[in-house]
C-alpha cells in the first residue's frame, strides 16, 4: 500500500518568515495530494490540494509543489502569522481500484513565534 | 464548521466495554470515512462507506465494526475496549468516491479507556 513520510515533525519560525513542509510518497499510482491543517481541538481542514497533472498551485500565502519523478511534494507558507500555528498533514490518494482512501503523513507541528 | 457532526464529543469508559460513536455527514454527501488519531500513529484510515455499503477497509481491528444507515449517518462500534484504543476518532464525508473529492472532517470524538 501507499506510504507517506512527512518532515519535519516540528517547525518553529518567526512571524513573517516562510515555512516549508516536505512529504514523500511511495506509490506512483497516487494522483491526488491534499494538505490539511488541524487546530487544537478541531478536525483536520483542507487548505490546499494538488493533482498529479499539475506541478504547482498557489492560494494567497500558501503554495504546494509536486515532483512526480522524485515522488515528493511540499507545502510552502509565506509571511507566516501566529494563526498559522497548527498541525499540518500531507496526504496521498491512489487513483486505481475501488477505494479512494487517503494515506496521511505523520504531521508537522508548526509554531509561529510573534 | 465543516457540516459534519459527531457525537459524543468525549467518552470515558473502562476496559472490556463497548461504545458507539455516531457521525452525520454533510448534507448531500454519500460517502463516510472513519479515522483513528493517536499520538504515536497519526491519522489512520479505518473504514469507508458509500451510500450504505462498505467500500474500503483500512487498519480496522476485528473488535471494531461500522455501518451506514439509510439516512446516511454512520456509527462506529468499538468492543472489548483496551487501553490502547484511547484516541481521537474522526469521521469525514465526501460527495462521492471519485479521486479528487474533498473529505470534510468532523470535530472528532475523544475516547478514553481507563
Amino acid at each position: 500500500g501507499e506510504n507517506v513520510e512527512q518532515h519535519p515533525s516540528t517547525l518553529s519560525v518567526q512571524e513573517g518568515d516562510s515555512a516549508v513542509i516536505k512529504c514523500t510518497y511511495s506509490d506512483s499510482a497516487s494522483n491526488y495530494f491534499p494538505w490539511y491543517k488541524q487546530e487544537l481541538g478541531k478536525g483536520p481542514q483542507l487548505i490546499i490540494d494538488i493533482r498529479s497533472n499539475v506541478g504547482e498551485k498557489k492560494d494567497q500565502r500558501i503554495a504546494v509543489t509536486l515532483n512526480k519523478t522524485a515522488k515528493h511534494f511540499s507545502l510552502h507558507i509565506t509571511e507566516t502569522q501566529p494563526e498559522d500555528s497548527a498541525v499540518y498533514f500531507c496526504a496521498a490518494r491512489i487513483s486505481s481500484g475501488s477505494a479512494r482512501q487517503l494515506t496521511f503523513g505523520s504531521g508537522t507541528q508548526l509554531t509561529v513565534l510573534p | 464548521d465543516s457540516g459534519v457532526t459527531q457525537t459524543p464529543k468525549h467518552l470515558i469508559t473502562a476496559t472490556g466495554q463497548r461504545v458507539t460513536l455516531r457521525c452525520s455527514p454533510r448534507s448531500g454527501d454519500l460517502s463516510v470515512y472513519w479515522y483513528q488519531q493517536s499520538l504515536d500513529q497519526g491519522l489512520q484510515f479505518l473504514i469507508q462507506y458509500y451510500n450504505g455499503e462498505e467500500r474500503a477497509k483500512g487498519n480496522i481491528l476485528e473488535r471494531f465494526s461500522a455501518q451506514q444507515f439509510p439516512d446516511l449517518h454512520s456509527e462506529l462500534n468499538l468492543s472489548s475496549l483496551e487501553l490502547g484504543d484511547s484516541a481521537l476518532y474522526f469521521c469525514a464525508s465526501s460527495v462521492d468516491v471519485t479521486t479528487y473529492n474533498e473529505q470534510f472532517f468532523g470535530p472528532g470524538t475523544r475516547l478514553t479507556v481507563l
